[in-house]
């Protein structure tokens, strides 16, 4: 059973600053990896699709890698902004395309 | 593009009570999913369509928990009894279905909250 876990479980930084997000899983026969952000009260949002042949994917100031044999991914954020805080999930297709998500990260950015 | 739509936002119940769902994914979009996202932790899938055909249910509670999708397009989830542990934001999503695993991006709507007492 495929199992997803994200380091940190939340995260308070200044605005301005780089910054990684961890994602880790224990199946590496995944179709994709997916990073999604949620606001309080709202839906997900995508943000990065990397396919399991590719090994990074950009928009913006992000940034996302796969390391498919290893079973991880990282999401980088440049420059952070206050309206980057939200939570982030990473979340991997197996199978059929339903995904299997982590319990995110909470990111707080100071201003 | 309108996004994908669920109703109602809010629904607040009784243990023993029924409850039902709706969600309208976007125009097309041929693979439509529900998912349970309990306070703290990630949606987890209860429920992927093709078309009107179901793909995977494994998740779903099948005592008390249905779903269909008439005609390909709109799909109701249904819990029937509701349980306390049943409190959850239940949320819709859906995408092309492209058949080309592994490029489908999902799009989810905002998602019904649902209280339990």
């Amino acid at each position: 059973k495929q199992e997803v876990t994200q380091i940190p479980a939340a995260l308070s930084v200044p605005e301005g600053e780089n910054l990684v997000l961890n994602c880790s899983f224990t199946d590496s026969a995944i179709y994709n990896l997916q990073w999604f952000r949620q606001d309080p009260g709202k839906g997900l949002t995508s943000l990065l699709l990397i396919q399991s042949s590719q090994r990074e994917q950009t928009s913006g100031r992000l940034n996302a890698s796969l390391d498919k044999s290893s079973g991880r991914s990282t999401l980088y954020i440049a420059a952070s902004q206050p309206g980057d805080s939200a939570t982030y999930l990473c979340a991997v297709s197996g199978g059929a395309d339903g995904l299997t998500f982590g319990k995110g990260t909470h990111l707080i950015i100071q201003p | 593009e309108a996004g994908v739509a669920q109703s109602p936002r809010y629904k607040i119940i009784e243990k023993r009570q029924s409850v039902a769902f709706w969600c309208n994914p976007i125009s097309g979009h041929a693979t439509l999913y529900w998912y349970q996202q309990i306070l703290g932790q990630g949606p987890k899938l209860l429920i992927q369509f093709q078309n009107n055909g179901v793909v995977d249910d494994s998740q779903l509670p099948k005592d008390r928990f249905s779903a269909e999708r008439l005609k390909g397009v709109d799909s109701t989830l249904k819990i029937q009894p509701a349980k306390l542990e049943d409190s959850a934001v239940y949320l819709c999503a859906s995408s092309r279905g492209l058949g080309s695993r592994g490029a489908d991006t999902q799009y989810f709507g905002p998602g019904t909250r649902l209280t339990v007492l």
